[in-house]
Parts: structure tokens; sequence; C-alpha cells
């Protein structure tokens, strides 16, 4: 298993440009998250799914979409980047009868 | 919303010497406490976890504590090693897993 893969790992965007962050699992998990993770802090939920065509959001969603049509896949949206959206962010998933997250190696994303 | 604190921020200690971080919640509904290792430029990896039906959780070097009445748990490492030099996040979570919240976390260095 690759467990959860995510792509790019870097990205340099300019202000007002769009993007797609991938993440992909091949565990067979429902759930799946994404946060991100601001300098010298704790990861922030952006949004998660419980299953597929399930979203809802997390602690800091503005600016951010996503969409689960497969049990495999969770892009997250960035739609008119700004300079605080310059982060790290992660993909996670698990499986509720376990509890255990497993994370995807991030993406680091600046908006200049 | 749920609010983890954690402590302390930096944590540096001699090889071999103890090494313990504390977390507070705020919402006594939350009843999963998983505690992530997370090494340089890698996503967090679960170390060990807790539920809220048991006070202490033991697993090789590491050990977590849970106090319910004061909403406070604990990360414990014995025996430290130059390996355990990481950083370090709790968290937060009810059963049904849908949103975990995270600790700022604490940076741990094991000095050789």
């Amino acid at each position: 298993n690759a467990g959860v893969t995510q792509t790019p790992k870097f990205r340099i965007l300019k202000i007002g440009q769009s993007m797609t962050l991938q993440c992909t699992q091949d565990m067979n998990h429902n759930y799946m998250y994404w946060y991100r993770q601001d300098p010298g802090m704790g990861l922030k939920l952006i949004y998660y799914s419980v299953g597929a065509g399930i979203t809802d959001k997390g602690e800091v969603p503005n600016g951010y979409n996503v969409s689960r049509s497969t049990t495999e896949d969770f892009p997250l949206r960035l739609e008119l980047a700004a300079p605080s959206q310059t982060s790290v962010y992660f993909c996670a998933s698990t499986q509720g009868s376990s509890n255990e997250q497993f994370f995807g190696p991030g993406t680091r994303l600046t908006v200049l | 919303g749920e609010n983890v604190e954690q402590h302390p921020s930096t944590l540096s200690v001699q090889e071999g010497d103890s090494a313990v971080i504390k977390c507070t919640y705020s919402d006594s509904a939350s009843n999963y406490f998983p505690w992530y290792k997370q090494e340089l430029g890698k996503g967090p990896q679960l170390i060990i976890d807790i539920r809220s039906n048991v006070g202490e959780k033991k697993d090789q070097r590491i050990a977590v504590t849970l106090n319910k009445t004061a909403k406070h748990f604990s990360l414990h490492i014995t025996e430290t090693q130059p390996e355990d030099s990481a950083v370090y996040f709790c968290a937060a979570s009810e059963y049904n897993f849908n949103k975990f919240y995270f600790g700022s976390g604490t940076k741990l260095n094991v000095k050789p």
C-alpha cells in the first residue's frame, strides 16, 4: 500500500491564482481530512469527509473547497489564492474502527 | 469548539533522561486523545493514543496518562534517545472521528 499520497510537494502561486491540491489513499478509508500547518503551529482542520459524496467544514474553511466523488480521492481547491494561505497542507485518512489517522507527506504552498 | 493547549513549546533533555509533554482540553465531550510525532519534512505519525475510559497506557518507552476530571493528558518518554528528537503534537477528538483538534506542538531535542 502507498498509504496517503499528495501532489504536488511544492508550489508557488501568485495572488489570485487558483489550484487544486490532490490527495489519494489506497486503504479504503471512509474518513478523509485536510489540514493546514502554519510555521510553529499545530494543525488546523480545513475540511473533512466521512464518505464519498459527503463533506463538511472544519475550523478554517474560508477560501477553500473540496469534493469527494470517490472513496480514494479528496482534492482541495483554492480559488483565489491569498498570502494568508501560505502554509503546509496535509491530507489524512482514517478508518472509523481504528481511529489512527494516516497522514500524507504534505504540500508546501507559497502565495506571493 | 474544542481548544487544546500544549506545553512546553520546546524541550531539551539529555540522552537517557525522561521527557514529559502536557496538554489540556476544554470540551468534556472529547474522548479520544492521540499523540503524534512529526519529523522534519514529513507528515505526523501516530505514536500512542488513549481513550477516555482508560487512565494510562504504555508502549515500551512511551506512556500517556489522562485525567478526565481535570481535562488534561500527558506524554511521557523514558530513556530518551537522539532519534526521539522531533515535534510532538497532542490532539483531542470525539469517537465519531469527524474533527480532530491539535495542540501547537512541542519541539523535543535530545542531546547525545
